[in-house]
């Protein structure tokens, strides 16, 4: 089946550092991948995605690229802010088949001054 | 509208009692999800609506929860006898068009919180 798994949560960080939040998928077919983010008190909201293989999504100073041979997307940050802290999802959509995207069960994020 | 809305965004119920979550979509955007944020569980799939075709149901977790979607447009998520472990965050979001080559996301509510004394 189709799933994905996150790295477990929180994550904290101080204002500045380096980020990586793993996501690994399983796929039957050739996946779409996404990251969404939910600040506070908000609905998820997109932040990045790629469609094949080695593309590399990007948005806000975060980056994930599409790694078919390890069945990755990790997301990564080089220098983080205290208004990133939030929940991070990883996500996949088969092409074709059924049209409901598969989520990981989200990491939180917390960036220290 | 702007956003995808969802009321309310919290309820208090006894156990037993019957809730309604109400969610009405962007404007113009055919398709429609229910999943359900429990904490440490991550989303969970519930129902997915697609123009006039039947719904996929396939993620309700029982025969108590229900949902509809009238004229295309708004969606009601209904929880009957409602149970303990029902208390969560129901999130509702809509696309464009069903999410097929990555062209289209989902743009997400910001839930309805229940809470099942």
């Amino acid at each position: 089946g189709n799933s994905v798994t996150q790295m477990e949560g929180p994550v904290t960080l101080s204002e500045e550092a380096f980020l990586t939040i793993n996501c690994t998928y399983t796929a039957t077919g050739y996946p779409s991948l996404f990251w969404y983010v939910q600040y506070p008190g908000e609905g998820l909201q997109l932040l990045l995605k790629a469609t094949k293989a080695d593309d590399k999504g990007s948005n806000k100073g975060f980056e994930a690229t599409y790694r078919k041979e390890t069945t990755s997307f990790h997301l990564e940050k080089g220098s983080v802010q205290v208004s990133d802290s939030a929940v991070y999802f990883c996500a996949q959509k088969v092409s074709g088949g059924s049209y409901i995207p598969t989520f990981g069960r989200g990491t939180s994020l917390i960036v220290h001054p | 509208g702007a956003g995808v809305s969802q009321s309310p965004s919290n309820k208090v119920t006894e156990k037993g009692k019957d809730v309604e979550l109400r969610c009405d979509p962007i404007s113009g955007h055919t398709a429609l999800y229910w999943y359900r944020q429990s904490l440490g569980q991550g989303l969970e799939f519930l129902i997915y609506f697609q123009g006039n075709s039947a719904p996929d149901k396939s993620g309700l977790p029982s025969d108590r929860f229900s949902a509809e979607r009238t004229g295309g447009s708004v969606s009601t998520l209904t929880i009957q006898r409602t149970q303990q472990e029902d208390s969560a965050v129901y999130l509702c979001a809509s696309s464009r068009l069903p999410v097929g080559s990555g062209a289209n996301v989902l743009t997400f509510g910001a839930g309805s919180r229940l809470t099942v004394l």
